[in-house]
């Protein structure tokens, strides 16, 4: 089993619309969490962290819960600039080094 | 601030043949790291550097993949002989020592084994 699991996708949306990933980690003692925006073909970068009070930047909505160990971001009034695969990860905090899942790729359409 | 360098950015090799790739994080960053990326997956941790010092190199294939970090600076990461399955993207990470600080990456190097 993926430590840290994300349905793959396409998520192929209008502008506007309102969409949310989820994704599960298996390993309990992982302490922090965090999104990650991939564009096509570049490097990978902080969306936001992830905290159980559930977190808000803009459009973007995180929320984790701990008891189902499982991380969920929501995306609102998406833009066509929202078009990227976005990773979900977490880290034991001792430990440092992230743990990524494979991605969910995100296509928004005008 | 410059951000994470690292050369070459893209490479096309033989299977057997050598490679090395280079990285230099952002200056003062204490810990460094090395990711494979294969096509459609996450980035996976190769190893991780504390100043030169190796923290974790458990998921690094070591009968053919070596890194170093000699004065705790720059990092260089080989494959000898490489394999078609080592066709990915490797990426190259920087982040200072507090806890929960932000990991910033490099652009990273392209390899495709032929």
């Amino acid at each position: 089993r993926k430590e840290v699991e994300q349905d793959p996708g396409p998520f192929n949306v209008p502008e506007g619309a309102t969409v949310a990933f989820n994704c599960t980690y298996s390993n309990s003692a992982s302490q922090s969490f965090f999104w990650y925006r991939q564009d096509c073909r570049k490097e990978p970068k902080l969306l936001m962290s992830v905290y159980s009070s559930g977190n808000e930047d803009g459009r973007f909505t995180a929320q984790l819960n701990r008891a189902s160990q499982y991380i969920s971001l929501l995306i609102r009034d998406s833009k066509l600039s929202d078009s990227a695969t976005y990773l979900c990860v977490a880290t034991n905090t001792g430990r440092r080094a992230l743990t990524f899942g494979s991605g969910t790729r995100l296509q928004v359409q005008p | 601030e410059a951000g994470v360098a690292q050369s070459p950015r893209y490479k096309i090799i033989e299977k057997r043949q050598s490679v090395a790739f280079w990285c230099n994080p952002i200056s003062g960053h204490a810990t460094l790291y090395w990711y494979q990326q294969i096509l459609g997956q996450g980035p996976k941790l190769l190893i991780q550097f504390q100043n030169n010092g190796v923290v974790d190199d458990s998921q690094l294939p070591k009968d053919r993949f070596s890194a170093e970090r000699l004065k705790g600076v720059d990092s260089t990461l080989k494959i000898q002989p490489a394999k078609l399955e080592d066709s990915a993207v490797y990426l190259c990470a920087s982040s200072p020592s507090r806890p929960g600080e932000t990991q910033y990456f490099g652009p990273g190097t392209r390899l495709l084994v032929l």
